[in-house]
């Protein structure tokens, strides 16, 4: 069965970091490009940053130098690392896995959420 | 960036209705789009994947159709478990990576 699970959310001071973790098992991470996804509270999903197989790393304008997405295949685990956080990063971050088809990607397993509040 | 735009914003159909969704991109996507439903406190479920194919153990009743910039996504017969907020996504050109604002699907 694949499982991942996010761990590392909680409350941070304006311009503080953060490191998340997503723990993946039932599936052969390594072959798999993962990405982040976020909801602020009561809104919809915004796509964080993306990691492929061979380490290469995409991120959206909004937290492109601040956030930095990485892998550790031997440990079936990804990270987000969060720096300068600002209130309006304060979200439910998800991780999630993408499928590969004849058109793109898709996101066919997440986790449950890890929650980040960003104040003071 | 690809804006992806969803219509309408909300909607309230009865159990038995049949209901279409529409998203719309601000250029052609081919059918690099897929189509999420999500319920409250839980993480997305995919529902169909490059416009049209069904994902595994999703109920036949949703389909998705469309290609280019105009999309849908149908409920065939709506269920109580349907009541839901649906997102569609594209994938076509990243990053980034762009959702629609969401549809939330409530009980009339």
């Amino acid at each position: 069965e694949v499982q991942l699970v996010e761990s590392g959310g909680g409350l941070v001071q304006p311009g503080g970091s953060l490191r998340l973790s997503c723990a993946a098992s039932g599936f052969t991470f390594s072959s798999y490009d993962m990405h982040w996804v976020r909801q602020l509270t009561g809104k919809g999903l915004e796509w964080v940053s993306a990691i492929g197989t061979a380490g290469d790393t995409y991120y959206p304008g909004s937290v492109k130098g601040r956030f930095t997405i990485s892998r550790e295949n031997a440990k079936n685990s990804l990270y987000l690392q969060m720096n300068s956080l600002r209130a309006g990063d304060t979200a439910v971050y998800y991780c999630a896995r993408a499928s590969q088809s004849s058109s793109g990607w898709d996101f066919d397993y997440w986790g449950q959420g890890t929650l980040v509040t960003v104040s003071s | 960036d690809i804006q992806m735009t969803q219509s309408p914003s909300s909607l309230s159909a009865s159990v038995g209705d049949r209901v279409t969704i529409t998203c719309r991109a601000s250029q052609s996507i081919s059918t690099y789009l897929n189509w999420y439903q999500q319920k409250p406190g839980k993480a997305p479920k995919l529902l169909i994947y490059a416009a049209s194919s069904l994902q595994s153990g999703v109920p036949s009743r949703f389909s998705g159709s469309g290609s280019g910039t105009d999309f849908t996504l149908t409920i065939s017969s709506l269920q109580p478990e349907d009541f839901a907020t649906y997102y569609c996504q594209q994938t076509y050109s990243m990053p980034p990576i762009t959702f629609g604002q969401g549809t939330r699907l409530e009980i009339k």
